[in-house]
């Protein structure tokens, strides 16, 4: 069974504190790893995708890297609006159109 | 573009009663996901939908039923309700890019 598991649960910064995300994973042959963002009473925002281990990719302040077994989002000097559940997903490899398992995200508080 | 439109947005239900919600994807997008969304569970997988036919479906009883239209517009149907279904349903549209899923706000129900 595909699991996905984020750490921590919770992670309160000072504006302009950096930090990281992890998302440690076991499934069945990836077939992508998925941030996604979601603010309060919205769906979740789609922020990137890995496909394969070493794999990097950089929006903004928020950098997403790949290994084996987790991910890890890296918030650079974070901004109050960077405020946000921050949800891990992954899609296995066994064929057909699988959905995607989620992790049940950090929430990442930024005070000014 | 207009995004994922989900109604209603609110419901109350008892239990025993049935639920239908509805989803109008993003033009042009064809593939359309349903997904649970609960404070002790995150985001579970429903079913997804592409031209009218369900491609894959999570682990949820029998209650739990969908369809496409040939709009791609979609359904999602509950019959029996239980208090354990009160939850946020989300919607997502895609156009088929691994991952990457546009989701709707949201309907919650709750189940009385």
């Amino acid at each position: 069974e595909d699991q996905v598991t984020q750490s921590p649960e919770a992670l309160r910064l000072q504006e302009g504190e950096s930090s990281s995300l992890n998302c440690s994973y076991t499934v069945s042959g990836l077939r992508g790893l998925f941030w996604y963002r979601q603010d309060p009473g919205k769906g979740p925002e789609f922020l990137f995708t890995l496909y394969s281990a070493g794999e990097e990719k950089e929006k903004e302040r928020l950098k997403a890297t790949l290994t084996k077994k987790e991910s890890f989002l890296h918030i650079t000097a974070p901004k109050p609006e960077d405020s946000a559940t921050y949800l891990c997903a992954v899609q296995a490899g066994r064929g057909g159109a699988d959905g995607l398992t989620f992790g049940k995200g950090t929430h990442l508080i930024i005070q000014p | 573009k207009a995004g994922v439109t989900q109604t209603p947005r609110y419901l109350i239900k008892t239990r025993g009663q049935q639920v239908t919600l509805s989803c109008s994807p993003i033009s042009g997008h064809r593939s359309v996901s349903w997904y649970q969304q609960t404070p002790g569970q995150g985001l579970q997988f429903l079913f997804e939908y592409f031209s009218e036919t369900q491609r894959n479906k999570g682990n949820f009883p029998g209650r739990f039923s969908g369809r496409q239209f040939s709009n791609s517009r979609s359904e999602m149907n509950v019959s029996t309700l239980e208090l354990g279904d009160s939850a946020l349903y989300l919607c997502a549209s895609s156009l088929g890019v691994l991952g990457e899923l546009f989701f709707g706000e949201g309907s919650r129900l709750t189940v009385l």
